[in-house]
């Protein structure tokens, strides 16, 4: 079955710190690939999306994230995390069909 | 601010009882979605519609329906309600009825349904 899986529910990173989250995705083929990012009481944002190409994808508030095929990984990085950066981060996919289907989040906390 | 707006914000109400969650898309788009948010489940697509008609169906149950309107607003409603039913439910926006040009979706605040 097509499915996204982020395997760390939970990361601290301490403020000033660089940032990983990672994402894995089991499809066919490579779907489209997405983080959002969700902060507390408000919806999901789009942070950068990845359809074909250049496998480093830049996005919005210095985040960038890298697609590695042959990990089936398209991970979150960012080099200096800021206390606003806290939040909870969804990597999502889409295959053509439907919509968009989502892992489960990682919560990121900045320590100071 | 998406443009996607939701109402209410907040709901709570009984076992077995019956609520409506209202979705207004963002200007210019056709398709709109649910989502459920729930700490066990994650994020789970119920339903999509475009331009007024069901387009894909995801993990809805039965006592759930949805239904977009001419003037492309949309409302979920869910009845028989039962404690897991407690969430937030998303609604989000696109253009086209598929992802593939912009793969973006615009989401709503949210509706936090708590089921006493």
């Amino acid at each position: 079955a097509q499915s996204v899986t982020q395997p760390d529910i939970h990361i601290t990173v301490s403020e000033g710190a660089s940032l990983e989250l990672r994402c894995n995705y089991s499809y066919g083929a490579t779907p489209y690939l997405f983080w959002y990012v969700q902060s507390p009481g408000q919806g999901l944002q789009l942070l950068l999306k990845y359809f074909s190409g250049d496998t480093l994808v830049q996005g919005i508030k210095g985040f960038e994230a890298e697609f590695k095929r042959s990990q089936s990984s398209f991970n979150l990085r960012k080099p200096s995390v800021h206390w606003s950066d806290a939040a909870e981060y969804f990597c999502a996919a889409y295959s053509g069909y439907s919509t968009l289907t989502f892992g489960k989040g990682t919560m990121l906390l900045v320590s100071p | 601010d998406s443009g996607v707006t939701q109402t209410p914000k907040h709901l709570i109400t009984a076992t077995g009882q019956r609520v409506t969650l209202r979705c207004s898309p963002r200007s210019g788009d056709l398709s709109v979605y649910w989502y459920q948010q729930s700490l066990d489940q994650g994020l789970q697509f119920l339903i999509q519609y475009y331009n007024g008609e069901e387009r894909a169906k995801g993990n809805i149950l039965e006592r759930f329906s949805a239904q977009q309107f001419p003037d492309l607003h949309s409302e979920l409603n869910l009845s028989s309600l039962e404690l897991g039913d407690s969430a937030l439910y998303f609604c989000a926006s696109s253009v086209g009825v598929r992802l593939d040009n912009t793969g973006e979706l615009f989401f709503g605040e949210g509706s936090r349904l708590t089921v006493l």
